[in-house]
């Protein structure tokens, strides 16, 4: 199975202040098709996850342009220009290239 | 877009098995491709398997094979997931996920972008 690591678990940051999350894959995540299947989402407390991008670099509908997605692998990175209130709870990346799915630990954002 | 919405907390004792269901409303069932996914207390989401209803034909993930089973009734627009044999390391949130058949892409068609609310699962004795 494809490891996806993320880096670091623990993520306190100030409200309006960037903040940046790390994805490494064990594996190549680069499709027969051309496309790289590495998606973000963040799940709040209590609540469902939340898909925010898909294929690195695509915006689900809704989500707010402060969140971007980067990477070209084995190294992917979820950046959010100003940290809000809204944004706490965990990250996780998915790659779904590879049979199986898998997903990372997840990052906790945290307000300091 | 769909709207997935799953059955409520179950209990269940250890070696007994349970039956979730996810039905989909605000889009045409057959139309999408059907995922689970659960999440033990405090931990990670971990992909158990799914189902594209137009076809029929769920795919497991090999640590569930054998005791996983998927199925899609069309007629009711609800996807299923029993899980048997449960053991207290089955204890978890089991979410249903959707995504339209026209973002099949990567050699599958689950990428979850549409969740159900969730449910929990507890076994205990």
């Amino acid at each position: 199975d494809v490891i996806m690591t993320q880096s670091p678990l623990s993520l306190p940051v100030t409200l309006g202040q960037p903040a940046s999350i790390s994805c490494r894959s064990s594996q190549s995540l680069v499709y027969s098709d051309g496309n790289t299947y590495l998606n973000w989402f963040h799940q709040r407390p209590g609540q469902s996850p939340r898909r925010l991008i898909y294929k690195v670099s695509n915006r689900d509908s809704g989500v707010p342009d402060r969140f971007s997605g980067s990477g070209s692998g084995p190294d992917f990175t979820l950046k959010i220009s100003r940290v809000e209130a809204e944004d706490v709870g965990v990250y996780y990346c998915m790659q779904d290239t590879h049979w199986p799915i898998t997903f990372g630990q997840g990052t906790r954002l945290e307000i300091e | 877009q769909v709207q997935l919405v799953q059955s409520g907390a179950e209990v269940k004792n250890p070696g007994s098995s349970v039956k979730v269901s996810c039905k989909a409303s605000g889009g045409t069932f057959n139309s999408y491709a059907i995922s689970w996914v659960r999440q033990a207390p405090g931990q990670g989401l971990e992909w158990m398997g799914g189902i594209i209803p137009q076809f029929g034909t769920a795919n497991y993930v090999q640590k569930f094979q054998g005791r996983l089973t998927i199925i899609a009734d069309g007629s009711t627009s609800t996807a299923y997931m029993e899980l048997s044999s449960l053991s207290s390391e089955d204890t978890a949130v089991y979410y249903c996920t959707g995504d339209p058949l026209g973002s099949c892409g990567g050699g599958t068609c689950f990428h979850f972008e549409f969740w159900g609310q969730g449910t929990l699962v507890t076994v205990s004795s």
